[in-house]
């Protein structure tokens, strides 16, 4: 059973379009994350949802927006995909207070 | 916002000697100190934290160490294997663990172990 688990793994897709990217934990965690982690291996966070409350948002453009439909699951929804939101994104879950994070697997998209 | 500066960027050591990473944070409210490796190609995963209120903190051969005055702390790794070879993040929180305050990376060091 993967704790936290996010699909797809690898999308590739034009400029223009718009995609999404699913997350899911199974950890009971209260406490969601996107992190984009780009071509230089730098890891910087996007949004944190608590109990379906956004808490972060880190000066990302509005074109990324996240959607939490239950505690379980954080989506970002990504319109008009441009050449520099080509990166690794990954989804993490915590418990607040807690232990620290549990990433997912990521996810490598691609804009060409 | 906190800032966390990592160094070395990269850090080649012979196969069982030690290896040190470094990391500076500058909120003196940050509490929590994670540290992560990150293989080639997969996701990070926590290998050891601490907490402001201990110095030092160890496992097997993997040891942390904070100094609060200085807001730095450093990861050791002793007896270096090659399954060592990752790339290491530090990390720094003002919640309480981790939690809904987001952690802040440093920009990783690239450990290779040289056989």
């Amino acid at each position: 059973d993967t704790a936290v688990s996010q699909t797809p793994k690898y999308l590739v897709t034009q400029m223009g379009n718009d995609k999404s990217i699913k997350c899911e934990q199974n950890l009971g965690h209260d406490t969601m994350y996107w992190y984009k982690q780009d071509s230089k291996k730098f890891l910087k966070i996007m949004f944190s949802y608590n109990n379906k409350e956004l808490i972060i948002n880190e000066t990302v453009p509005n074109r990324f927006s996240p959607k939490s439909p239950d505690k379980a699951h954080l989506n970002l929804h990504i319109n008009s995909l441009e050449l520099g939101d080509s990166a690794v994104y990954f989804c993490a879950s915590s418990r607040s207070p807690g232990p620290g994070y549990t990433f997912g697997s990521g996810t490598r998209l691609t804009v060409v | 916002g906190e800032n966390v500066e990592q160094h070395p960027s990269t850090l080649s050591v012979q196969e069982g000697d030690s290896a040190v990473i470094k990391c500076t944070y500058s909120d003196s409210a940050s509490n929590y100190f994670p540290w992560y490796k990150q293989e080639l190609g997969k996701r990070p995963q926590l290998i050891i934290d601490i907490r402001s209120n201990v110095g030092e903190k160890k496992d097997q051969r993997i040891a942390v160490t904070l100094n609060k005055t200085a807001k730095h702390f450093s990861l050791h790794i002793t007896e270096t294997q090659p399954e060592d070879s990752a790339v290491y993040f530090c990390a720094a929180s003002s919640g309480s663990g981790g939690g809904a305050d987001g952690l802040t990376f440093g920009k990783g060091t690239h450990l290779i172990i040289q056989p």
